[in-house]
């Protein structure tokens, strides 16, 4: 099972609103990811997590807060958003950080409009 | 720095009709290398992936293989369907997953 689930699929908030995205893995996987999509563009790195520690933030501003709960959880804590943050949110996981090839595992994302 | 450059977009074809995408790269190391796709309104799937020089990565009827001669990593397949209209994209994992920028394809009835 390759599965990582997220939730909410979709999400519109105002600017002053606080709200978290949810990324679930049971893969045993020890390493996590967000990244963040805008239309007809890749995927860009935002946050990585190994083994439920930081390891690399991608200079992303301090409105976006990540938390890895446990192993198996990530969240992404949203406040004072700007319209510009509005995109495809994507979570992904992968074995580990160990060879630094490992193949990632994407969730289907989280659709955030922010008005 | 690490890079994949992808053949640009929007490819158009007809049911039944070959696909190839290109796909090369820059690496400084030796990379994984990865082609993923994404469907309208959905996340990124992988579809295959090869590790090493001269791997060939195969799915659905889709292949790749990785040619470090060339650095290069080009997506096949033989008869597409309706249902493999999505967007392409090729990566490389060498400490960070770079991605190309997207190759849109739509497959007419």
């Amino acid at each position: 099972d390759t599965e990582v689930t997220q939730t909410p699929k979709h999400l519109v908030m105002g600017m002053t609103n606080k709200k978290s995205l949810k990324c679930e893995q049971h893969m045993g996987h020890r390493a996590m990811y967000w990244y963040k999509q805008k239309a007809k563009k890749p995927p860009e790195l935002m946050f990585v997590y190994s083994y439920e520690k930081l390891s690399i933030n991608e200079s992303v501003p301090s409105r976006f807060s990540p938390e890895c709960p446990n192993s198996s959880l990530l969240n992404l804590h949203l406040h004072a958003l700007q319209p510009e943050d509005s995109a495809l949110y994507l979570c992904a996981s992968s074995q580990d950080l160990t060879s630094g090839k490992e193949t990632q595992y994407f969730g289907p994302g989280t659709r955030l409009l922010v008005l | 720095g690490n890079s994949v450059t992808q053949m640009e977009g929007p490819v158009t074809l007809s049911e039944e009709a070959f696909l190839t995408i290109n796909c090369t790269y820059t690496a400084t190391g030796y990379p994984s290398l990865f082609w993923y796709v994404q469907y309208p309104g959905e996340g990124l799937q992988l579809l295959l992936k090869a590790t090493k020089a001269d791997d060939k990565g195969s799915n659905k009827g889709f292949e790749a293989t990785y040619r470090k001669e060339t650095t290069s990593f080009h997506l096949e397949k033989g008869s597409v369907q309706v249902s493999d209209s999505a967007v392409y994209f090729c990566a490389l994992n060498d400490y960070k997953l770079s991605f190309g920028a997207g190759t849109t394809v739509t497959v007419r009835a």
